[in-house]
């Protein structure tokens, strides 16, 4: 399993554009990237999920360098409501048992 | 999104007592269940994964025989803390994941709301 690599915390204000970034230096080949939210006292809720180059959806995007090294979660026009801890998973998914290992995850905290 | 849900949402136990927290697929079967357990202001620490139908698989420094794991169905698994004690004090979360559907595989994995378990 490829080791990831978050900062603990960061801070923003709320309309602004937040880029978390997440160095898995150890990829693998069949490995996916997956980030998750989760707040104080509830279980984690999936955001995105990437192979290479940029994904999007209806919450945020997900860039992926063609080395796919790193990764970089960007939420756009943040709020208050996405005060909360942010997990960058890296694993194989093409195996039905593979694991869900968290690393330490980024602490977000959204100012008005 | 598919909807997991656990059962207690807190509990408190006496020491030495033992608890059963569920872990329900609501509106899907789940081939593989993963038990977590969270201290706070840590990250979730993956306890064992398990299958249907099969023995669960501990990660290591696990009690195998203090924490028992049940996934008896494709919708239900169970996580019994044995003669619990304070130290045994976390939020423990659940992750359900459908897997392969046929010739589709389906990854993504869905989590419940969480368990607190707080023993005095």
């Amino acid at each position: 399993l490829a080791k990831t690599t978050q900062p603990i915390s960061m801070d923003s204000y709320e309309g602004q554009e937040v880029n978390i970034t997440c160095s898995h230096n150890n990829i693998a080949t069949n490995d996916y990237i997956t980030w998750y939210q989760q707040f104080p006292s509830q279980g984690p809720r999936f955001i995105i999920q990437g192979y290479k180059t940029k994904v999007t959806n209806e919450v945020a995007s997900l860039f992926i360098p063609a080395d796919r090294k790193s990764s970089t979660l960007s939420l756009p026009r943040v709020s208050l409501s996405d005060t909360a801890v942010y997990y960058c998973l890296v694993g194989e998914l093409w195996s039905s048992a593979s694991k869900i290992i968290f690393g330490s995850g980024t602490r977000l905290s959204i100012r008005p | 999104g598919a909807v997991v849900s656990q059962h207690p949402s807190w509990v408190i136990c006496k020491s030495g007592t033992s608890v059963k927290i569920e872990c329900r697929s609501l509106d899907f079967q789940a081939t593989t269940m993963f038990w977590y357990r969270q201290f706070p202001k840590q990250s979730l620490m993956l306890m064992a994964t398990s299958n249907e139908g099969s023995k669960a698989t501990y990660e290591q420094g696990v009690e195998k025989d203090k924490f028992l794991i049940n996934h008896a169905s494709l919708t239900l698994s169970t996580l019994t803390v044995t003669s619990a004690h304070p130290e045994d004090s976390s939020f423990y979360i659940c992750s359900a994941r459908v897997g392969w559907q046929g010739s589709t595989l389906n990854t993504e994995a869905f989590f419940g709301q969480g368990t607190r378990l707080t023993v005095v």
